[in-house]
């Protein structure tokens, strides 16, 4: 039971590039989690998507910042003309929703996270 | 909105007991959850909490009081695998998902 797959796990871009990370989520789930995570902070929510709708974005920064979870494949979130401050890890979160879903192993309450993908802006 | 306060660090030898407390300020609530984060990888799901009382599993078990805005973690036997970052986080009434997390608690467990 694969579970919340993230790619790429390390990028580094130089200042004023782009940067697109990749979420796949847990098979039956359908809403998808972005958070942040900056050195030595907690986890800050940006996004909450479902298939081709975007239900929460209020944390997302106003400028540059931005998100899709298409019908077919990965949620995306897309940053452009990174800087220095953009570096952290961006984690993205599945869970079936509070309408439940597939069988979890703990409760279906919860989200569960992938990887990580760290940004490193040069 | 939420405020999440936990201890930043807190150290315990190994086989020991260790006590993490969290407090918040919620203007709607959904559940309290506890995840372990070791450095450099995600966060993985440890409990959760939406009636008052203690819930138990294994070495690890997490108690809540929603009047007093309240919960603690609390890891037995603990070995040296158990350092980590702890993360306590509110998920809000009003929108599934949107979790509000604390800064994290990092237990040191020595020889």
């Amino acid at each position: 039971n694969a579970g919340v797959m993230q790619n790429p796990r390390h990028l580094v871009r130089r200042r004023g590039q782009e940067a697109r990370l990749r979420c796949s989520p847990m098979k039956g789930h359908s809403h998808v989690y972005w958070y942040r995570q900056l050195p030595e902070e907690g986890l800050k929510f940006m996004v909450y998507l479902q298939k081709e709708n975007i239900i929460d974005e209020s944390g997302m920064p106003k400028e540059r910042f931005s998100a899709e979870f298409p019908k077919e494949g990965p949620s995306i979130l897309r940053i452009q003309q990174v800087v220095r401050g953009d570096s952290a890890a961006y984690f993205c979160a599945s869970s079936p929703g509070p309408d439940g879903g597939a069988a979890e192993p703990y409760s279906g309450n919860t989200i569960y996270f992938g990887e990580g993908s760290w940004l490193t802006v040069v | 909105g939420q405020n999440i306060d936990q201890p930043t660090e807190m150290t315990a030898t190994e086989g020991a007991i260790v006590q993490i407390n969290c407090t918040y300020q919620t203007s709607g609530f959904n559940g309290l959850f506890w995840y372990q984060q070791h450095a450099g990888e995600a966060p993985t799901f440890l409990s959760y909490n939406v009636l008052d009382g203690l819930e138990e599993k294994g070495r690890f078990s997490s108690f809540l009081s929603r009047s007093k805005g309240y919960s603690y973690l609390l890891l037995k036997e603990l070995q040296m695998k158990d350092s980590a970052s702890y993360l306590c986080a509110v998920s809000p009434a009003d929108s599934w998902g949107k979790f509000q997390f604390g800064a994290g608690t990092q237990v040191v467990v020595t020889p």
